[in-house]
Order: structure tokens, then C-alpha cells, then sequence
């Protein structure tokens, strides 16, 4: 069973407006919830994680329980924020230290 | 070089074949993956070693054998591949993995794998 969904492929969006990437999962437990992204003939990397509860680079996720939510918001996209973006499930109560991967979000800014 | 390499970057291989990708890590982690990225699936996980035991093997198919001679190193061998197992292999390193708590992952480049 998927436990990451996100369900936009692709997403555009104007230098200068507010964008949300959207998240959502399917887990029982307590789960551990993060955002990592690739940019352009880059690596891919961690952007932030649910428990640091900090904005990084202008986004912010926040952890919704009761909707098993974890949207990806800016206020003002900027260019070089074009990337993909892949939302990830952590199992607490795992041993095995496994990452569940949505399909990511393509994230295309205009100038 | 610093943080998590692989190699060889692309590779070509025929169904006969057998070959092995290879990632090091420099960061001084203890755990290592190996996952799969292809075009109509999210990432995949599929082999994890923690301290150089394999703890996941997230039910591959026997031509993938993975190594871990250390913390430092972790290979791929590759036998008689079949040309869906065409894709990106992402190789990560974390500092460990204690039941519940995550530590960041940092992920090599890939090699771009194609199976003829």
C-alpha cells in the first residue's frame, strides 16, 4: 500500500506567489515526516524534517495529524526554487531505519 | 572527496553480463542504502546496512546481491538484469539507525543503469 501520496506531478507557479506542495500518507503509528529535494543536476537532499519545526530556505511544512497531512508552503516562490521535491515517511516503529518516498512534485518557477 | 560517491556515473550492460556499482561514503556513517529510482515508480528501497549488517532486503529479486565489506563501502552486483531493472540506483549513508529516530540521509549521485 502507497503510505506518501503526492498527487500533483507537476506544479507552476509566478515568481512572487505563495506555493503549497501537497503531502499526504497513510501510516498507523507515529510517523516521521520529511521533505527532500533535487535540484537541477543536483543531488538529492533534505530540506527539513517535522520535528525541527523550522523554515529553511522559506518553506515550512506542518504535520497534520488529523487530516495525515504534511503540505510543503512558501509565501513567495522564488526562481531558484524550481526543483523536485519528494515528501518521505519515517516508521517510528521500525528498526530498520526505512524511508517511504512519495513520486515528488516537479516545481517550476517563472520569472 | 567529501560526502557520498558513486561509480560509474552511467553504465550500459546486456542481459548476460555482470557487473557491480559501487558507493563510499566519507561522512564516518554506519548505515548505508541502496535504492531504485525509475520513471514509473516513487524511490524504492531496496537493501539496508546498519553498522555492515544487512538489516532490509525490501524483497529484491536475487541478480541484485549487495556487499557491505565496511561502513565505509557498499556495493551492487549485477547478474543477468533484465532491461526493466533499467533506472537510477541512489546509494545514502546516515550516521546510524536507532529504533525511532532518524538521522538525515545524504544521497550519492546515482549511477544511470540500461539493460539491453
Amino acid at each position: 500500500a502507497q503510505r506518501v501520496t503526492q498527487p500533483e506531478k507537476l506544479l507552476s507557479v509566478f515568481k512572487g506567489a505563495p506555493v503549497e506542495l501537497k503531502c499526504n500518507y497513510s501510516y498507523s503509528g507515529s510517523p516521521e515526516l520529511f521533505w527532500y529535494v533535487q535540484y537541477s543536476r543536483q543531488r538529492l537532499q533534505l530540506l527539513l524534517r517535522h520535528i525541527s519545526r523550522e523554515s529553511i530556505k522559506g518553506f515550512t511544512a506542518d504535520l497534520n495529524k488529523g487530516e495525515t497531512s504534511f503540505h510543503l508552503k512558501k509565501p513567495f516562490a522564488q526562481e531558484e526554487d524550481s526543483a523536485m521535491y519528494y515528501c518521505a515517511l519515517g516508521d517510528r516503529g521500525s528498526t530498520l531505519g526505512r524511508l517511504y518516498f512519495g513520486r515528488g512534485t516537479q516545481l517550476t518557477v517563472w520569472p | 572527496e567529501t560526502g557520498v560517491t558513486q561509480t560509474p556515473r552511467h553504465l550500459v550492460m546486456g542481459m548476460t553480463n555482470k557487473k557491480s556499482l559501487k558507493c563510499e561514503q566519507h561522512l564516518g556513517h554506519n548505515a548505508m542504502y541502496w535504492y531504485k529510482q525509475s520513471a514509473k515508480k516513487p524511490l524504492e528501497l531496496m537493501f539496508v546496512y546498519n553498522f555492515k549488517e544487512q538489516t532490509e532486503n525490501n524483497s529484491v529479486p536475487s541478480r541484485f546481491s549487495p556487499e557491505c565489506p565496511n561502513s565505509s563501502h557498499l556495493f551492487l552486483h549485477l547478474h543477468t538484469l533484465q532491461p526493466e531493472d533499467s533506472a537510477l540506483y541512489l546509494c545514502a549513508s546516515s550516521q546510524d539507525f536507532t529504533g525511532g529516530l532518524y538521522n538525515e540521509q545524504f544521497f550519492g549521485p546515482g549511477t544511470r543503469l540500461t539493460v539491453l
